[in-house]
């Protein structure tokens, strides 16, 4: 069954550092996504892309951030000069049509900033 | 104010006694109501979407049903591997995201 591929598994990075979460989504899909979870708190989405642009962003994905497809496979999440609260898990997701069919997420990258 | 309410918060079943799980929404123009499994440290796992109320939908022991206002997860005879928080999300109308529930974390015990 097609995957969506996160890596790396787990990220420990300073505060104020930049950090890159790559995602593979599955390959005919159209429409790719980025959320977080912190610890015991509910699934919380950052930002919808589709056709090589931003569709939505929540108020959490600010200057701070970026999505890029920098090639026919590959979807990134940059994080510049983190904070102690970005630590949590981000969920890369895909989806074949858009928002009404069920997306497919990523096993996620824990991200620690000590 | 949340969009998406789960209850409880936590459940604890002997192995084969079934439940239900609740998510209620307080929206209108519900465009879909998702259902995702997930296992600690892990993604989100896809179960069923539902469209509109009445709608009934089945996997193995789990079957989730819609109404206009709520759903439910029925569990039947669960066993120790249904362990996991089961998520709850809606999609509201056109480009916006899913919204997720806090989710209830089920225990099953041998």
């Amino acid at each position: 069954e097609p995957e969506v591929t996160q890596t790396p598994s787990h990220q420990v990075t300073q505060m104020g550092q930049e950090v890159i979460l790559r995602c593979v989504p599955i390959s005919n899909h159209l429409y790719f996504y980025w959320y977080r979870q912190i610890l015991g708190q509910k699934v919380e989405f950052l930002v919808s892309f589709y056709n090589n642009e931003i569709s939505e962003k929540s108020e959490i994905f600010d200057d701070q951030f970026s999505v890029e497809r920098p090639d026919g496979s590959n979807f990134t999440l940059k994080i510049r000069s983190t904070k102690l609260e970005d630590s949590a898990m981000y969920f890369c997701a895909s989806s074949p049509e858009g928002q009404g069919y069920g997306y497919t997420f990523g096993s996620g990258t824990r991200l620690t900033v000590v | 104010e949340d969009q998406v309410t789960q209850s409880p918060e936590a459940l604890r079943l002997q192995e084969g006694e079934s439940s239900s799980l609740n998510c209620s929404y307080t929206v209108s123009g519900l465009r879909g109501l998702f259902w995702y499994r997930q296992d600690p440290g892990k993604g989100p796992e896809f179960l069923f979407t539902l469209y509109s109320a009445g709608e009934e939908k089945e996997k193995e022991r789990l079957k989730a049903t819609l109404t206009k206002k709520e759903s439910f997860l029925h569990i039947t005879a669960p066993k120790p591997e249904d362990s996991a928080t089961y998520l709850c999300a809606v999609h509201l109308s056109g480009n916006t995201p899913l919204v997720f529930g806090k989710g209830t974390r089920l225990s099953v015990i041998a």
